[in-house]
């Protein structure tokens, strides 16, 4: 079992639409899982991080966490062209201090 | 915000040949940075950790001596690939945080090293 696994996509959805990011995570000392977005020949860039169960809403990003399903996902409102790229899921593990990246799942969004 | 700067950008080399990129914090001292790589479609794969002041810890099935970490400074670290194939063509990317602020992951622009 992989560690961090994602759907790779491509996830399609139109313009303005709801893209729905799905994580699960096999670590369960986990404690605090960041999502970053990185385009095509790029580093990752940070959109959000959670370390609650439950919701957390930034803009039109929302994410959403369950530890105890080790389940953590990323909801885009609104979707613009512009987000579309790969987004990677990280769980952070406390005690070790070091982001392990999922494969990552491709967005694209059309006009 | 915290600012990580990586050089070269991208670089290629000849076989065989060693190649140095620099990482550095510009605007917080980091204790703790890391070095990844990225073959093409594929996600980060952590390389190491390099640590201010000591040894840098490695990933299973990372060669230490083939990926020479340094950490001088508490701005500074440095990846350096020795004898350089084909094959270590990549995307290196590092990044750091703020002392022990684990909220505060920030990346590099990453290094696009490419060996003939």
């Amino acid at each position: 079992q992989k560690e961090v696994e994602q759907n790779s996509g491509p996830l399609s959805v139109p313009e303005g639409a709801i893209a729905s990011l799905n994580c699960t995570y096999s670590d369960r000392g986990s404690q605090s899982f960041f999502w970053y977005r990185q385009y095509s020949g790029k580093s990752p860039e940070l959109i959000m991080f959670i370390y609650s169960n439950g919701d957390k809403e930034d803009g039109r990003f929302t994410a959403q966490l369950n530890k105890a399903s080790q389940y953590v996902s990323l909801l885009i409102r609104d979707s613009q062209p512009s987000d579309s790229a790969t987004y990677l899921c990280a769980p952070l593990n406390t005690g070790f201090q070091k982001l392990v990246f999922g494969t990552g799942t491709r967005l694209l969004v059309s006009p | 915000g915290a600012v990580v700067s990586q050089h070269p950008s991208r670089v290629i080399c000849k076989s065989g040949t060693s190649v140095k990129i620099e990482c550095r914090s510009l605007d917080f001292q980091a204790t703790t940075m890391f070095w990844y790589r990225q073959f093409p479609k594929q996600s980060l794969m952590l390389m190491a950790t390099s640590n201010e002041g000591s040894k840098a810890t490695y990933e299973q099935g990372v060669e230490k001596d083939k990926f020479l970490i340094n950490h001088a400074s508490l701005t500074l670290s440095t990846l350096t690939v020795t004898s350089a194939h084909p094959e270590d063509s990549s995307f290196y990317i590092c990044s750091a945080a703020p002392g022990t602020d684990v909220y505060g992951y920030t990346f590099g622009s990453g290094t696009r090293l490419t060996v003939v």
